[in-house]
């Protein structure tokens, strides 16, 4: 079975906090995704990335960047959390046919 | 913008009775298709896949495609209280990225 880790199942930050969130895939995925799922906008894509140190935004990269130094890590950054970053947050990996989520983060920011 | 659309529900149906859930996309590009399945607060679990014009089944699921229509659906039989969730349409082009439509809420009544 894939297994898509996501490092933490809640988190609360304050505004202004740089925030690491950390995904790991053990099916050694060429792709890794992360989205933010909110309530009537479905999941939107932030980054993606094809392959080590290769990464591209998505839909909604603005307030994010990215790491994948490994092949099985993906890393989100929130470089300085703000209120509207409060969402659910996936991770999920690719072989090039379905995509497997992680557990998700729920991320809230006071 | 490539685009996929679902009806937002709730689709109600009995216990016992066939769900259909309907998903439409705009690229005709479109190669590869996906049903996910989302419980309250969880993330998306695939249900299956299908690439090709017509019917794949899988148990009491059965996704159907019709290209030239740009249309996929999800039929799912005997449906069962524990089918209570929300269903997302995800589709894929060549490249590496999926497209999630913003999900069809189903509940089954006992």
């Amino acid at each position: 079975d894939v297994k898509v880790t996501q490092s933490s199942r809640y988190l609360v930050k304050r505004t202004g906090e740089k925030v690491f969130l950390e995904c790991v895939q053990d099916m050694d995925h060429e792709n890794m995704f992360w989205y933010r799922q909110d309530p009537g906008l479905g999941l939107r894509l932030i980054y993606f990335s094809y392959d080590v140190k290769m990464k591209e935004k998505g839909d909604i990269p603005e307030g994010y960047s990215v790491s994948r130094e490994k092949k099985e890590r993906f890393s989100l950054i929130l470089e300085s959390a703000s209120t509207n970053q409060t969402s659910m947050y996936l991770c999920a990996s690719s072989t090039g046919t379905a995509a497997f989520f992680g557990q998700g983060t729920r991320l809230t920011v006071v | 913008q490539k685009e996929v659309e679902q009806n937002s529900g709730p689709l109600s149906v009995p216990e016992g009775a066939i769900a259909s859930l309907n998903c439409t996309y705009s690229d005709r590009g479109s190669q590869s298709f996906f049903w996910y399945r989302q419980y309250s607060g969880k993330s998306p679990e695939l249900i299956m896949f299908i690439y090709s014009n017509g019917d794949k089944e899988d148990g009491r699921f059965t996704a159907q495609l019709n290209k030239a229509s740009q249309y996929v659906s999800l039929l799912i039989r005997d449906s069962q209280p524990s089918d209570s969730a929300t269903y997302l349409c995800a589709v894929k082009d060549y490249g590496q990225n999926f497209v999630f439509g913003p999900g069809t809420r189903l509940s089954v009544l006992p």
